[in-house]
């Protein structure tokens, strides 16, 4: 089955402390990205990667740092630099960089909660 | 004006009924534009492409106003399956690295 997976579902966590996000897609799209959706608001970009070993900030990178080893991996870690780290967090993929008319697919999401 | 924007409704239909969404977008230079849907807790999934002045599949019709700068969803024939969020989805305009612009979505209830 090809697809985006993201782990864990939920995670809790103590403020202070770093998390990784996992986000894996094996549908051999180039470029990946996340985002963050909090309640009643629209889905903001943190980082993106069109390609293995780049990637580039998006809106809201603050707080946040990712890596692309692999092109079927994006990891996010979220720092304890970033302020309000309680969201829903969106893996996505798409074929190439989403600039033209390429579809991005999404994985089913990390709800974290910072406590 | 804002990038990207949608009346968050709800949007209140009884089953069968036929409901239209509306989006506006600021960059005249976007090309191709998405429908996407959202259900409570879950993420985006894809629901139409708009590339030139619409498409249609079944019961949904998508279409683009480029002089006035907004794309249209229409529902027929609605079902209680169809509650959700639609999201607006816009890329930048002239094929430049930026990268899609999600509205922040407008909620869909269909009442039996």
């Amino acid at each position: 089955d090809g697809g985006i997976t993201q782990s864990p579902k939920y995670l809790f966590r103590k403020e202070g402390q770093n998390v990784t996000l996992s986000c894996e897609q094996n549908l051999n799209h180039d470029a990946m990205y996340w985002y963050r959706q909090d309640p009643g608001q629209g889905l903001r970009l943190i980082y993106y990667s069109q390609i293995v070993n780049d990637f580039q900030k998006g809106d809201i990178a603050e707080g946040y740092s990712v890596s692309r080893e692999k092109k079927e991996s994006f990891p996010l870690t979220v720092t304890s630099a970033q302020k309000n780290p309680t969201a829903f967090y969106l893996c996505a993929s798409s074929m190439r960089e989403g600039g033209g008319t390429d579809t991005q697919y999404f994985g089913p999401g990390t709800r974290l909660t910072v406590l | 004006r804002k990038e990207v924007e949608q009346d968050p409704g709800p949007f209140n239909v009884p089953e069968g009924a036929t409901v239209a969404f509306n989006c506006t977008y600021s960059n005249s230079a976007s090309q191709s534009f998405f429908w996407y849907r959202q259900d409570c807790r879950k993420e985006p999934k894809l629901l139409m492409s708009v590339y030139s002045s619409g498409n249609e599949d079944g019961r949904f019709t998508a279409q683009l106003n480029r002089a006035s700068q907004y794309i249209s969803l229409l529902i027929r024939d609605s079902k209680l399956s169809d509650s959700a969020t639609y999201l607006c989805v816009v890329p930048p305009g002239g094929g430049g690295q930026g990268n899609l612009i999600f509205g922040k979505g407008t909620k869909l209830s269909v009442k039996p």
